[in-house]
C-alpha cells in the first residue's frame, strides 16, 4: 500500500513571495504519477501539477513547480509569486502508472497574506 | 457545463437515519469514485467503479454501499448513518486505468453530512 505524507498542516507566505509545500510518499512501485490539487474554500479539487515518475525533468506550469526527488521519495511544490488567490488547501496525491485511485496526503492550509 | 454532479451539496442526518448520495457525471468516463475528506486526513477512497456493473471496496468502505446504475451513475448509500460518517464526500470520475493520454480525475463540488 501507498502512504503520503505531508508534514506542514499550516503555512503562510506574504504576497509575491516564494513557499515551498513539503510531500514525501512511500511505495515499493517503480511506475506511478505524483499529482498537487488546489482545494479553495469554495471546496472544488483543482488539479495544480502533475508528474511522472519516470521522467526526470521536474513539472512546471507557470508559477508553480515541482522538486522530484524519486530517490528520496519526496515531492514539493514551489509556488512563486504568491497571489492572494493561491490561498487554499494543498494536496499532495499518488497514482500508480496502471491504476486509477488516488491516495491523498492530510493536505496543507496556505494563507497567502497581502 | 460538462462535469460531476452531486446532489445534495449539504445534509444533516439523525443517527441510524439513511440516505443516498447522489453523482452523475457527463464525460463519459468509465470509472467512478466516492471519497471521504476528514481534517487532516486529506481524502480517502470508499468505494470506487472501474466499469459499469462493477464495484470495489476502497480504503475506508465500512457503513457504506454503492450502486452504478449506469455509466453516468454512481450512488452512495449510508444505510444507518453514524456520528463518525460526519464527514464531506466527494465523487469523482475518470478515464482510467489508461496506458496514455490524459489521466486527470473530474471531481464534483462535494455534499457536506453531518450526522448528529
Amino acid at each position: 500500500a501507498q502512504t503520503v505524507t505531508q508534514s506542514q498542516p499550516e503555512m503562510s507566505v506574504q504576497e509575491a513571495e516564494t513557499v515551498t509545500l513539503s510531500c514525501t510518499y512511500d511505495t515499493s512501485e517503480n511506475n506511478y504519477y505524483l499529482f498537487w490539487y488546489k482545494q479553495p474554500p469554495s471546496r472544488q479539487m483543482i488539479l495544480v501539477i502533475r508528474q511522472e515518475a519516470y521522467k526526470q525533468q521536474n513539472a512546471t506550469e507557470n508559477r508553480f513547480s515541482v522538486n522530484f526527488q524519486k530517490a528520496a521519495k519526496s515531492f514539493s511544490l514551489k509556488i512563486s509569486d504568491s497571489q492572494l488567490g493561491d490561498t487554499a488547501m494543498y494536496f499532495c496525491a499518488f497514482m500508480k502508472r496502471a491504476g486509477n485511485m488516488l491516495t491523498f496526503g492530510g493536505g496543507t492550509r496556505l494563507m497567502v497574506k497581502p | 457545463n460538462a462535469g460531476v454532479t452531486q446532489t445534495p451539496k449539504f445534509q444533516v442526518l439523525k443517527t441510524g437515519q439513511s440516505m443516498t448520495l447522489q453523482c452523475a457525471q457527463d464525460m463519459n468516463h468509465n470509472s467512478m469514485y466516492w471519497y471521504r475528506q476528514d481534517p487532516g486526513m486529506g481524502l480517502r477512497l470508499i468505494y470506487y467503479s472501474a466499469s459499469e456493473g462493477t464495484t470495489d471496496k476502497g480504503e475506508v468502505p465500512n457503513g457504506y454501499n454503492v450502486s452504478r446504475l449506469n455509466k453516468r451513475e454512481f450512488s452512495l448509500r449510508l444505510e444507518s448513518a453514524a456520528p463518525s460518517q460526519t464527514s464531506v464526500y466527494f465523487c469523482a470520475s475518470s478515464d482510467l486505468p489508461f496506458l496514455g493520454g490524459d489521466y486527470g480525475y473530474t471531481f464534483g463540488s462535494g455534499t457536506r453530512l453531518t450526522v448528529v
